[in-house]
């Protein structure tokens, strides 16, 4: 079975710093990551996806995040944040029949 | 992509009763799953709803409490049966249409239990 661990449970930082949210995941089998977003009472928008090829992945919003065999592990990252991007981040796994999410960093961009 | 349309989108529910949650999907999918967020919380997978075959339940829900129904490949339902304060929860349906696809959401379903 494969699990996901978020290390960092909240991230604040300064408009148009860096950011990196941190995930690591642990499978069995071949695993498909994923990011999600879910900003105040929505639902959960795809950031990006890697399921193979390249490590680097790039999505919506700016974000992307870089798959790593050897340290099991999905990152994502920002070069510079804005104010909009404060919301809830779930890094997820997929396996063959189900996605699992890990708990999730509340992002918090302050001015 | 795939479209998600849940409804009720929320709900105020007396305990003992139960409520039943239908998620329509705009297209043929796989994998339909039903996860439970609270609040401030992530999601924790109920069961996964495969067509034409019965539901499986993760560790620490039952079918019993959550009968699951998935009749053709565009819908689904999750019923919140003999409800108590403590199931007061959003109730999210996702589709996949493959391994290795991504999982789209619907809006979720807000349940109250006074």
């Amino acid at each position: 079975a494969q699990s996901v661990t978020q290390l960092d449970s909240q991230v604040p930082v300064f408009e148009e710093a860096p950011v990196e949210l941190r995930c690591n995941y642990s499978s069995s089998v071949s695993v498909y990551l994923f990011w999600y977003v879910q900003y105040p009472n929505q639902g959960l928008q795809l950031l990006l996806k890697y399921l193979s090829g390249s490590t680097l992945v790039k999505g919506i919003n700016g974000f992307e995040a870089e798959f790593n065999k050897s340290q099991t592990s999905f990152h994502l990252r920002k070069p510079s944040v804005h104010i909009s991007d404060t919301a809830e981040y779930f890094c997820a796994v997929s396996g063959l029949n189900d996605m699992r999410f890990g708990a999730g960093t509340r992002l918090t961009v302050k001015p | 992509s795939a479209v998600i349309s849940q409804k009720p989108s929320r709900d105020i529910c007396q305990r003992g009763t139960s409520l039943t949650i239908q998620c329509q999907v705009d297209s043929q999918v796989t994998m339909m799953f039903w996860y439970r967020q609270q609040p401030g919380q992530s999601l924790t997978l109920i069961a996964t709803a495969n067509q034409g075959s019965e539901a499986t339940y993760e560790s620490g829900f039952v079918i019993d409490k959550f009968p699951i129904s998935r009749p053709n490949l565009t819908f689904s339902t999750l019923t919140v049966s003999n409800m108590s304060p403590e199931d007061s929860s959003i109730y999210l349906c996702s589709a996949g249409k493959g391994t290795g696809t991504e999982a789209f959401f619907g809006q979720g379903t807000r349940l109250t239990v006074v």
